[in-house]
């Protein structure tokens, strides 16, 4: 299966500590989203990264979230000092870039923060 | 910003039956528009998008219209079956790599 693989699937964390949430791009794909989802709610859009470029992070909170997306290995969504709020599950989605390339998303991580 | 409003937010159909989705946005530089699928416990899935170009697009039992001058957009299943259960997403972006989603409508099909 060469999809948009995420991981982990489900993450629980304590108050206070950090979440990362890794997602590998399809195959050929250099173009990475993530997108936040809190139950009954559609797709918030977080990020857009290209390989070690950010391009666009106006929908991702200015503190304690990060992204990255490096030139070997996974993009990485980083979450430090999570707090109850930050539960929801966070999707990524890959493209083979230009405008309007349909995008490929993963089946999401679910985070919980107890 | 984009604001994408979905309805309804539920809806059942009997099997053979056809369910309508509809969708309203409010930036008229808006020029995408792609519906999405998701499965229980799985990633949305895109089933059909249009272009600002296109007023209506088909795709064997699923069909998307289009009128940019109302600025709303929706979605026509014909003969359901059990496999269309699932919550389907509406979504527009213009010029940018942004997509905004509507809230989603649960669809379930009685057999």
């Amino acid at each position: 299966n060469a999809g948009v693989m995420q991981n982990p699937r489900h993450l629980v964390r304590r108050r206070g500590q950090e979440a990362r949430l890794r997602c590998s791009p399809m195959k050929g794909h250099s173009h990475v989203y993530w997108y936040r989802q809190l139950p009954e709610e559609g797709l918030k859009f977080m990020v857009y990264l290209q390989k070690e470029n950010i391009i666009d992070e106006s929908g991702m909170p200015k503190e304690r979230f990060s992204a990255e997306f490096p030139k070997e290995g996974p993009s990485i969504l980083r979450i430090q000092q999570v707090v109850r709020g930050d539960s929801a599950a966070y999707f990524c989605a890959s493209s083979p870039g230009g405008l309007h390339s349909p995008l490929h998303f993963g089946n999401g991580t679910r985070l919980t923060v107890t | 910003g984009e604001n994408v409003e979905q309805h309804p937010s539920t809806l059942s159909v009997q099997e053979g039956d056809s369910a309508v989705i509809k969708c309203t946005y409010s930036d008229s530089a808006s020029n995408y528009f792609p519906w999405y699928k998701q499965e229980l416990g799985k990633g949305p899935q895109l089933i059909i998008d249009i272009r600002s170009n296109v007023g209506e697009k088909k795709d064997q039992r699923i069909a998307v219209t289009l009128n940019k001058t109302a600025k709303h957009f929706s979605l026509h299943i014909t003969e359901t079956q059990p496999e269309d259960s699932a919550v389907y997403f509406c979504a527009a972006s213009g010029n940018d790599y942004k997509l905004s989603f509507g809230a989603g409508t649960t669809v379930t099909v009685r057999a």
